[in-house]
């Protein structure tokens, strides 16, 4: 089955304790982005990645981390989580071959806290 | 740069009744068109998309939507609403010519009463 795959769904965390949250995709592709979700703020993109080793800033990347090593894998790293981390996360995945914006696979979400 | 406003932010409606949300857009080219829907607990779906053509767009689960550039507005409907159709819809505009810079709106709560 074609899916994102993101871990953990829930993590609840100390500030300053550095976690990855990660996220998998089975379907060959070659874009991938993270988002985070807030009431009242929709989806904000964080960061983005066109293939392995390209990846660049979205709208809000402060105190964030990606990395693009292979192409099914890209893991969110936070190195010094703060309780403004808290929020509902989102992996993404498309392929180009659909054409600039293909619709967007989603994952199935992962909610932080930071306290 | 691009914006997406969706201007009601809940929504009730009775099962059976017929369904519109609203979206506006600001671009200034053509845009690409979305529209997503996410259920409690899970990632969002696309439910439909537009990127040129019939401006009257179907999509998965008996929605549609036109685009009317005049009013930049790329408004869902659906002519009878299901229990299960209680979520949150987003919808997105991308750039065109651009690869993958999509901006979402802050999303409309459906809430279905029996």
């Amino acid at each position: 089955e074609a899916q994102v795959t993101q871990n953990p769904r829930y993590l609840i965390t100390v500030t300053g304790k550095k976690l990855t949250v990660t996220c998998s995709q089975n379907m060959n592709h070659e874009y991938m982005s993270w988002y985070r979700q807030d009431p009242g703020l929709g989806l904000r993109q964080i960061y983005y990645s066109m293939n392995v080793e390209v990846t660049d800033k979205g709208d809000v990347p402060e105190g964030y981390k990606v990395s693009r090593k292979e192409k099914r894998n890209f893991p969110l790293i936070l190195e010094s989580p703060s309780p403004n981390q808290t929020s509902l996360y989102f992996c993404a995945s498309s392929s180009p071959q659909g054409g600039y914006n293909s619709p967007l696979h989603f994952g199935n979400g992962t909610r932080l806290t930071v306290t | 740069a691009q914006s997406v406003t969706q201007p009601d932010i809940h929504i009730t409606v009775s099962e059976g009744a017929s369904l519109e949300l609203r979206c506006n857009y600001s671009y200034g080219a053509t845009p690409y068109l979305f529209w997503y829907v996410q259920s409690p607990g899970q990632g969002l779906q696309l439910l439909l998309k537009y990127f040129s053509g019939d401006t009257l767009v179907q999509g998965i689960k008996g929605f549609e939507a036109e685009f009317k550039r005049s009013q930049s507005s790329f408004n869902l409907r659906k002519p009878s609403v299901h229990w299960s159709d209680a979520a949150e819809y987003f919808c997105a505009v991308g750039v065109s010519g651009g690869y993958q810079k999509v901006t979402f709106g802050i999303g409309t709560k459906l809430q279905v009463i029996p």
